[in-house]
């Protein structure tokens, strides 16, 4: 069993649709809590970053946490078709600095 | 601020040559990441330097690859034999420091096709 699970999509919405991205996780080790989007042959960029639970709005994007069920998400309000990028979950313990990665999901917003 | 640069962009080789990516970190950050990205994979970290000292390499596949961080500064990481198992995009990032939740910055990423 993968430590971080994600479901690889492709998640296909019409714009302005409020959009759910989630991750699983399997080690209660885990504190901080990051998303990041990649857009098509470029690098992944921090997008949102949350330490234990708990919520964090930025703009049109909110992150959630919820470790009691070892589930985090992120909301996207108003989705546009520049957000059509893959999002991965990441999510690393206080002990180790690496990074533990989902898989992906790729979100596609059709216009 | 000049972001992560990396070089080449795209190679193709067969297996069994050798192949020898480039990283130029933001300037000032001390600590420098390799990943590897298979297609419909997250990142997988191959090894991570604090200046120019290896920090993590324990998934380094260390009897095909090697990297180092001469200087502290730039970064080169060689695949030599590369197997067909190699192709994948490899990922440099780079953070201020490594004392927790500082933000990996990206660099575009080498797409490697191993034929």
């Amino acid at each position: 069993q993968k430590e971080v699970e994600q479901d690889p999509g492709p998640l296909s919405v019409p714009e302005g649709a409020i959009v759910s991205l989630n991750c699983t996780y399997s080690n209660s080790a885990f504190q901080y809590f990051m998303w990041y989007r990649q857009y098509s042959r470029k690098g992944p960029e921090l997008l949102m970053y949350t330490y234990s639970s708990g919520n964090k709005e930025d703009g049109r994007f909110t992150a959630q946490v919820d470790k009691s069920s070892k589930y985090i998400s992120l909301f996207i309000r108003d989705s546009q078709p520049s957000d059509s990028a893959t999002y991965l979950c990441a999510m690393r313990r206080d002990s180790n600095y690496q990074l533990i990665w989902g898989a992906g999901t790729k979100l596609i917003i059709k216009p | 601020e000049a972001g992560v640069a990396q070089s080449p962009r795209y190679k193709i080789i067969e297996k069994r040559q050798s192949v020898a990516f480039w990283c130029n970190p933001i300037s000032g950050h001390a600590t420098l990441y390799w990943y590897q990205q298979i297609l419909g994979q997250g990142p997988k970290l191959l090894i991570q330097f604090q200046n120019n000292g290896v920090v993590d390499d324990s998934q380094l596949p260390k009897d095909r690859f090697s990297a180092e961080r001469l200087k502290g500064v730039d970064s080169t990481l060689k695949i030599q034999p590369a197997k067909l198992e190699d192709s994948a995009v490899y990922l440099c990032a780079s953070s201020l420091a490594r004392t927790g939740h500082e933000t990996q910055y990206f660099g575009p990423g080498t797409r490697l096709l191993v034929l």
